[in-house]
C-alpha cells in the first residue's frame, strides 16, 4: 500500500492557462475522489469515481472543470481558462466501494495551485 | 443541505490538560468522520464512527457519536505537543457514501 499519489505537488500558472492535475490511488480501491481546500476551511467535494464512472459532480465544478479517470485506475483533474478563484488545494482520495466495513477515505497529498 | 459545524475553531491548550471538540451536523448521517491535518499536509484519518453510542479511542485521543442529537465529539486527554493540529469533523449519507461534507476545522494547538 503504497498509498494515494497527486502529481504535481505545486503547480503555478497565469490567469487563462489550462493545467492538468494527476492522481493515482490505492491499487484496491475502486473509488475515486477529488476535493478541493481553500486556507483556512475544510474540504469541499468535487467529484468522485467509480472504475471509470464518474456517478456526481459539485455544483462547484463549473464547466471549465472536467475530470477523467480512463480504464478506472488514475484520474486526471483538468482546469481550463484558470481564474484566480481557482487558487485552492486539490486533494484526491480513493477508498473501497462500500462505506458498510467503515473504511474512511484515504487523502493524498494534494496539488497546491496558485493563479497570478 | 448537510451543515456540519464545529467549536471551538481555535483551540489553545496547555499540555496535560483535558479538552473537547465538538461536531455538530444538521441532517440524518450514517457515518462521521475525524481527520487530523498538519500544516501543509494532507488529511489523516483517526476515526469513523458508524452508530449510535459509538466510542473509539486511540492514545490520547476518543471520539463519540450520538445520533439522535446529531453530535460527536473528540476528547483529549492530557495533551501533548504532538496533538498540535487541525481536526475536522466529516460526514455522509448511506446512498452517497464518500461524498464528506466537512465542518471548518479546530485548530488545536498544544503549549507547554
Amino acid at each position: 500500500d503504497t498509498g494515494v499519489s497527486q502529481d504535481p505537488r505545486h503547480k503555478i500558472t497565469k490567469r487563462g492557462q489550462n493545467v492538468t492535475f494527476r492522481c493515482d490511488p490505492i491499487s484496491e480501491h475502486n473509488r475515486l475522489y477529488w476535493y478541493r481546500q481553500t486556507l483556512g476551511q475544510g474540504p469541499e467535494f468535487l467529484t468522485y469515481f467509480q472504475n471509470e464512472a464518474q456517478l456526481e459532480k459539485s455544483r462547484l465544478l463549473s464547466d471549465r472543470f472536467s475530470a477523467e479517470r480512463p480504464k478506472g485506475s488514475f484520474s486526471t483533474l483538468e482546469i481550463q481558462r484558470t481564474e484566480q478563484g481557482d487558487s485552492a488545494m486539490y486533494l484526491c482520495a480513493s477508498s473501497p466501494q462500500t462505506g458498510r466495513s467503515g473504511s474512511p477515505l484515504h487523502f493524498g497529498n494534494g496539488t497546491r495551485l496558485t493563479v497570478t | 443541505e448537510l451543515k456540519v459545524e464545529q467549536n471551538p475553531l481555535f483551540l489553545s491548550m496547555q499540555e496535560g490538560k483535558n479538552y473537547t471538540i465538538y461536531c455538530n451536523y444538521s441532517t440524518t448521517s450514517d457515518r462521521l468522520y475525524w481527520y487530523r491535518q498538519d500544516p501543509g499536509k494532507s488529511l489523516e484519518s483517526l476515526f469513523v464512527l458508524l452508530s449510535n453510542g459509538a466510542v473509539k479511542q486511540e492514545g490520547r485521543l476518543m471520539a463519540s457519536l450520538d445520533t439522535k442529537a446529531r453530535l460527536s465529539t473528540l476528547h483529549i486527554t492530557a495533551a501533548v505537543h504532538d496533538l498540535s493540529a487541525t481536526y475536522f469533523c466529516a460526514v455522509d449519507m448511506k446512498t452517497s457514501y464518500g461524498k464528506l461534507t466537512f465542518g471548518q476545522g479546530t485548530i488545536l494547538t498544544v503549549h507547554p
